[in-house]
């Protein structure tokens, strides 16, 4: 069964760190874009940032650049996002999605909870 | 970057009823276009890509149009599970930006 599951969220100081992870599992991850997409309490979806197969490539939405990266690990099937200088606008649910070849997002993780608060 | 508007922003409708919902790009994006369900507390669904392709194992009720800039989603026969939240989504370009959402509700 192909599948994602994110981890590492939980409760931030503005202006911490905080590293999520997603494991991913059933599918040759090493073939794939990946993607990380947010939505804070009540609102729309967000896409966050992509990553390319080998890690050589990767974007990001404007209010996170400077701040967040994404990263993998093809060795174990594993999707990073770093979030350094954490502000409150950041609280959201986080989602890894697998990117098919044309970039639209065909499998989610359920989400990882992050809040920013003091 | 390219903004995405959904129309409506809320919908009520009854089973059975045929809906559509509108997204309309700031800018052409060819048909780099999908659109996606999410049901509350849970992720999104993939429905449609390339704007008109229906996803593996979605039912064929469901249905996309357009290219450029204005596309639609239709649902021919409402049933109770479609009753959700509806975004769409471009690829064309960095950032690949959603619209704000369509919520579906039971009338």
């Amino acid at each position: 069964e192909v599948q994602l599951v994110e981890s590492g969220g939980g409760l931030v100081q503005p202006g911490g760190s905080l590293r999520l992870s997603c494991a991913a599992s059933g599918f040759t991850f090493s073939s794939y874009w990946m993607s990380w997409v947010r939505q804070a309490p009540g609102k729309g979806l967000e896409w966050v940032a992509n990553i390319k197969q080998d890690g050589s490539e990767k974007y990001y939405v404007d209010s996170v650049k400077g701040r967040f990266t994404i990263s993998r690990d093809n060795a174990k099937n594993s999707l990073y996002l770093q979030m350094n200088s954490l502000r409150a606008e950041d609280t959201a649910v986080y989602y890894c999605a697998r990117v098919e070849f044309l970039d639209y997002m065909d499998v989610w993780g359920k989400g990882t909870t992050v809040t920013v608060s003091s | 970057a390219i903004r995405m508007t959904q129309s409506p922003s809320s919908l009520s409708a009854s089973t059975g009823d045929r809906v559509t919902i509108t997204c309309r790009a700031s800018q052409g994006i060819s048909s780099y276009l999908a659109w996606y369900q999410q049901k509350p507390g849970k992720a999104p669904k993939l429905l449609i890509y390339a704007a008109s392709t229906l996803q593996s194992g979605v039912p064929s009720r469901f249905s996309g149009s357009g290219s450029g800039t204005d596309f639609t989603l239709t649902i021919s026969c409402l049933q109770s599970e479609d009753f959700a939240t509806y975004y769409c989504q471009q690829y064309y370009s960095y950032p690949h930006t959603f619209g704000q959402g369509t919520k579906l509700e039971i009338k």
